[in-house]
């Protein structure tokens, strides 16, 4: 079974300017995370998808930060623009079910390494 | 407020003894708890859970307690090994429809277990 896929890997941007994380989800898993890893911290939840719809995007700043999962698989997330504040892993996860109907673990892709400078 | 605290940010023990990793919550509504373990430029993977119906999941050489009078769960590692070096997450969740906390995990901090050979 393949795992969640990521890319890029890494990226480094300077502040003001726009970045893309792709995320594939493993198939058949319904629900679909993004996460903001910022060093010596634990992961935190950006966005929460159920298939194709928010669930919970309470911790993701929209000023700057948006999210979309089309057709409830592959998703895309996007900073623009880009602050110092943002240098972070961010990390895909994805389970079977979720959302608020019942809990499955979460299986999370290698991530996207972001410096802004 | 952090809901999930890891007071030890790293840990070091000698193979073949004892690992114990702390974890401390504060929202009572949490009635479902995971550790995950993750190895550098990986993400984290799922290692074992408990539900809060019970105080005790065992899995190998893998053991995670609960106390919910506390609110402390605990993951011993017995006999520890050079591979189990990495930095383990521990994360609390909601499994209930109605829980708030339904479907989405809150994250510690983290803490670096290094066995020594």
């Amino acid at each position: 079974e393949a795992g969640v896929a990521q890319s890029p890997r890494y990226k480094i941007i300077e502040k003001r300017q726009s970045v893309a994380f792709w995320c594939n989800p493993i198939s058949g898993h319904a629900t679909l995370y993004w996460y903001q890893q910022i060093l010596g911290q634990g992961p935190k939840l950006l966005i929460q998808f159920q298939n194709n719809g928010v669930v919970d995007d309470s911790q993701l700043p929209k000023d700057r930060f948006s999210a979309e999962r089309l057709k409830g698989v592959d998703s895309t997330l996007k900073i623009q623009p880009a602050k110092l504040e943002d240098s972070a892993v961010y990390l895909c996860a994805s389970s079977l079910a979720g959302g608020r109907a019942s809990y499955n673990e979460q299986f999370f892709g290698p991530g996207t390494r972001l410096t802004v400078l | 407020d952090q809901q999930v605290k890891q007071n030890s940010p790293s840990l070091s023990v000698q193979e073949g003894r004892i690992s114990i990793l702390n974890c401390d919550y504060t929202n009572s509504m949490f009635d479902y708890f995971l550790w995950y373990k993750k190895y550098p430029a990986e993400g984290p993977t799922f290692l074992i859970s408990i539900s809060s119906i019970k105080d005790k999941n065992e899995d190998g050489r893998f053991t995670v307690f609960l106390n919910k009078s506390a609110k402390h769960l605990s993951l011993h590692i017995v006999p520890s090994q050079p591979g189990d070096s990495a930095v383990y997450f521990c994360a609390a969740s909601g499994i209930l429809v109605e829980n708030t906390n339904a479907g989405k995990s809150t994250f510690g901090d983290g803490t670096t277990l290094t066995v020594k050979p």
